[in-house]
């Protein structure tokens, strides 16, 4: 009965690959969120949507897709991926796109070799 | 760009003593959260204190929040070995509701 569960967990790829991560939450929330951490813990925040409308788009580039096939499904996938892409990649849910608190998942480990 | 930023970056205590810890933030805010972060898991909620709010407790936490200084401090009061974790500060600006994190403190408690 995880709140917000996001797969995989881990992630090895190659340079030039394409990886998709998943993200579910069962908390009936409206607001989802991608947030990627990197080596010095930074959290910086990548996309919201709203009721799978998409709110927030930070300066990501383009090779960044986030799909929300319904409100409690967030997926992000992420194209000819680079070194630099290597971080940890939390998914996030809140009950509006308000600030309030935020519910995140235990978040997924993508290294590019 | 960084919106919240927590001093010190590390804090190493002993079970029993207090842990204080600090975040400055720069622009108007609707309310300021901290969370906590166990190493290699995800970030959890703590406490949310509002822009009208001075002080705020729940349990062993204590939260400030000084707007005219755009500052907040985080006290955890008689620390146990299990409260070792990254401690992040996070602001919501005034009139959305992008949330953003400063780099954390890093507090080490030993038994």
């Amino acid at each position: 009965d995880t709140a917000v569960s996001q797969t995989p967990k881990y992630l090895v790829t190659q340079m030039g690959n394409d990886k998709s991560i998943k993200c579910e939450q069962n908390l009936g929330h409206d607001t989802m969120y991608w947030y990627k951490q990197d080596s010095k813990k930074f959290l910086k925040i990548m996309f919201s949507y709203n009721n799978k409308e998409l709110i927030i788009n930070e300066t990501v580039p383009n090779r960044f897709s986030p799909k929300s096939p319904d409100k409690a499904h967030l997926n992000l996938h992420i194209n000819s991926l680079e070194l630099g892409d290597s971080a940890v990649y939390f998914c996030a849910s809140s009950p509006s796109e308000t600030a309030g608190e935020l519910f995140f998942g235990e978040g997924s480990r993508l290294t590019v070799l | 760009s960084q919106q919240g930023e927590e001093d010190p970056q590390a804090l190493s205590i002993q079970e029993g003593e207090n842990a204080t810890m600090n975040c400055s933030y720069k622009t108007s805010i609707n309310n300021l959260q901290w969370y906590r972060q166990n190493s290699g898991r995800g970030l959890v909620h703590l406490i949310l204190i509002r822009s009208n709010e001075r002080e705020k407790h729940s349990g062993r936490l204590r939260v400030t929040l000084d707007t005219s200084k755009k500052s907040s401090s985080l006290l955890i009061t008689a620390s146990r070995a299990a409260d070792t974790a990254s401690y992040f500060c996070a602001t919501a600006p005034s009139g959305w509701g992008k949330l953003q994190f400063g780099a954390g403190t890093q507090v080490v408690v030993t038994p």
